[in-house]
């Protein structure tokens, strides 16, 4: 059964740093992650879709890798705003139908 | 197409009602996806629809539990006999056929509240 981890729980930061989350998930047969945010009682918003096949996406201030063959991704994000707060999910989808999500990091980028 | 849409946005209800949500999925995406997400925590998956077929059930989705999705388009899901262990957001996904290429959009999800 997969399972998916997130390091760390939650994360306070100032303006303007660099930071790094990261997703560990049990079981490399995976077809693709994805990293989702979301801000408090809100739905999910989708952030980079990385395949199985790829190392890395890339959009804006945003960077994800992904290493399947030890079973983790990192969420790069660079020079963080306050606009960035928000809970960072990571999900990955094996070859059922269905991702498997982590609990989230919940992010505070302070000003 | 302004993405996945879900209704109500919030629902409060006594312990023993029936609730029932709807979601409308982007128009072109033929799979949906149901999961549940309790506080602090990741969503769950709860049942996916090809089309009009439900393909998958989690065991989450007890006998209280029914989903549809008639005609294909948009879908039902029905709580009968709520419970306060039931109160959680309840969020709808669509994707095209070949998810692992596109992924999901979700919707902005329905939070219930069992009192």
């Amino acid at each position: 059964k997969q399972e998916v981890t997130q390091i760390p729980a939650a994360l306070s930061v100032p303006e303007g740093e660099n930071l790094v989350l990261n997703c560990s998930f049990t079981d490399s047969a995976i077809y693709n992650l994805q990293w989702f945010r979301q801000d408090p009682g809100k739905g999910l918003t989708s952030l980079l879709l990385i395949q199985s096949s790829q190392r890395e996406q890339t959009s804006g201030r945003l960077n994800a890798s992904l290493d399947k063959s030890s079973g983790r991704s990192t969420l790069y994000i660079a020079a963080s705003q306050p606009g960035d707060s928000a809970t960072y999910l990571c999900a990955v989808r094996g070859y059922g139908q269905n991702f498997v999500f982590g609990p989230g990091t919940r992010l505070s980028v302070l000003p | 197409d302004t993405g996945v849409s879900q209704d109500p946005r919030h629902k409060i209800t006594k312990r023993g009602q029936n609730v029932t949500f709807r979601c409308d999925p982007i128009s072109e995406h033929n799979r949906l996806y149901w999961y549940r997400q309790t506080l602090g925590q990741g969503p769950e998956f709860l049942t996916y629809f090809q089309n009009e077929a439900q393909l998958e059930k989690s065991r989450l989705l007890s006998d209280r539990f029914s989903a549809e999705r008639p005609k294909g388009s948009f879908s039902t899901l029905e709580i009968q006999r709520t419970e306060q262990g039931d109160s959680a957001m309840y969020l709808c996904a669509s994707s095209l056929d070949l998810a692992e290429v596109y992924g999901y959009t979700f919707g902005s999800g329905t939070r219930l509240t069992v009192v």
